[in-house]
């Protein structure tokens, strides 16, 4: 398998102007995570989806982020207007969980390369 | 005071050496991940556990569950372990058992 793949992996542009960032799972995967990186704050967990479906978007900044998922194969992150304290890595992730016999959800999360968001 | 922490912050060490990096939580957990950043960003998941302790090659991790504290030991350290070590646990707060919260990370410095 390829791994998570996301598009671009570098992305300069303007204060103002939209942003679409992309992400392609891992195949059969039923999880998929949006993080940001910055030197300040780290990483933080943005958003993320099981089987398509939004389950947690406390970690969304603000109403200018916004994240879908249409298909299982595909998701996007989108900024507008964006700013430049957006400025950061951002990553997806995608696992396959399950669960053990004790009742705890686990799984291992796969990391794409980032896309390196730079707002002037 | 964040919920998870790493230390130390930054370690340098000499090819060879044995290293221990350290990670404390506040919060009820279902798991704890140890990843690895290279310089170039990527990032790879190390380990994931939720009891006891794990070996892969040079590395190994330990988890007390009672203590909330997790340790990453590298035998034999080499310059290419150079990389940032997060620790992230999957918390139990609120239901949400598949949301990630992370440590600062650690960056290690590993000279020849």
């Amino acid at each position: 398998d390829a791994g998570v793949i996301q598009s671009p992996r570098h992305e300069v542009t303007e204060m103002g102007q939209e942003v679409t960032l992309r992400c392609k799972p891992i195949s059969g995967h039923d999880y998929l995570f949006w993080y940001r990186q910055t030197m300040m704050r780290g990483l933080e967990l943005l958003i993320y989806f099981n089987n398509n479906v939004p389950i947690d978007d406390s970690g969304m900044p603000e109403d200018r982020f916004s994240a879908k998922m249409p298909n299982a194969s595909f998701s996007t992150l989108k900024i507008q207007p964006s700013e430049p304290r957006d400025s950061a890595v951002y990553f997806c992730a995608s696992s396959l969980s399950w669960t053990l016999a004790w009742g705890h959800t686990v799984d291992t999360q796969y990391f794409g390369p980032g896309t390196r968001l730079t707002v002037l | 005071k964040n919920e998870v922490e790493q230390s130390p912050q930054n370690l340098t060490a000499q090819e060879g050496e044995f290293i221990t990096i350290n990670c404390s939580y506040s919060v009820g957990i279902s798991a704890l991940h140890w990843l690895q950043q290279h310089p170039g960003g990527g990032i790879v998941s190390l380990f994931m556990l939720s009891s006891g302790k794990k070996k892969h090659g040079r590395l190994i991790a330990t988890i007390n569950i009672q203590e909330k504290h997790s340790s990453l030991h590298i035998t034999a350290s080499h310059p290419r372990d150079s990389a940032v070590y997060i620790c992230a646990v999957r918390s139990v707060k609120g239901g949400a058992t598949n949301k990630l919260i992370f440590g600062t990370g650690t960056l290690l410095a590993v000279q020849p």
